[in-house]
């Protein structure tokens, strides 16, 4: 069946570097998203990319989809104590996308040290 | 955005006995919603596709007679964890499609067997 690998699984970053988590996949997906899960709770819906070398941005983040709809990477630019927390790239589940079934990465836990 | 509740948000039980926990829609109707299982600091696992009106789905690996779910409106399923174990202890974790591929997370419930 479908998989999505994540890297890293833990990221440790000084407050106001960068930080960067990786998303494939090993079939083509029509569509990625990204959720973060704060520690000890739910995930939330950040992004959905549908685009062939898609790039989306909101605030710090960057959200890119790989020309080959396979990849895709999030990236904060100068992380803050608010970002922590772990982020999860999700493609659509065997059975299509009609009713939204999810196959979400391993999640990259990023912790950032003030 | 849209709200989804789950209940209760904790529960200890004695192992053998079954658990039941409500997942709710509260401002929109789902005909579909997923059950999750995480584990610390792993990757949200899907157990199963809960439609409305119909049986639900079980993904591969997972005993639909142990983890039984109903979807008997279009705002409330239900999974209930029969003859719980202490391995089945748990962050289990619902979602509600609103419309086209957007999940929206209940806050989960925490499940210890003893």
């Amino acid at each position: 069946g479908q998989q999505v690998m994540q890297i890293p699984q833990y990221q440790h970053v000084q407050e106001g570097e960068d930080f960067t988590t990786y998303c494939n996949s090993s079939t083509t997906l029509s569509n990625i998203q990204w959720y973060k899960q704060r520690p000890g709770g739910h995930p939330v819906f950040l992004i959905q990319l549908v685009k062939s070398g898609e790039v989306k941005k909101q605030k710090r983040l960057t959200f890119q989809f790989g020309e080959a709809k396979k990849n895709s990477s999030l990236h904060i630019t100068a992380t803050q104590t608010t970002d922590v927390g772990t982020y999860f790239c999700a493609g659509p589940g065997a059975g299509g996308t009609s009713y939204g079934k999810l196959t979400f990465g391993q999640g990259t836990i990023l912790t950032v040290h003030p | 955005g849209a709200v989804v509740s789950q209940h209760p948000s904790r529960v200890i039980c004695k192992s053998g006995t079954s658990v039941k926990i409500e997942c709710r829609s509260l401002d929109f109707q789902a005909t579909t919603m997923f059950w999750y299982r995480q584990f610390p600091k792993q990757s949200l696992m899907l157990m199963a596709t809960s439609n409305e009106g119909s049986k639900a789905t079980y993904e591969q690996g997972v005993e639909k007679d142990k983890f039984l779910i109903n979807h008997a409106s279009l705002t409330l399923s239900t999974l209930t964890v029969t003859s719980a174990h202490p391995e089945d202890s748990s962050f289990y974790i619902c979602s509600a499609v609103q419309d086209g591929n957007e999940q929206f997370f209940g806050p989960g419930t925490r499940l210890t067997v003893l």
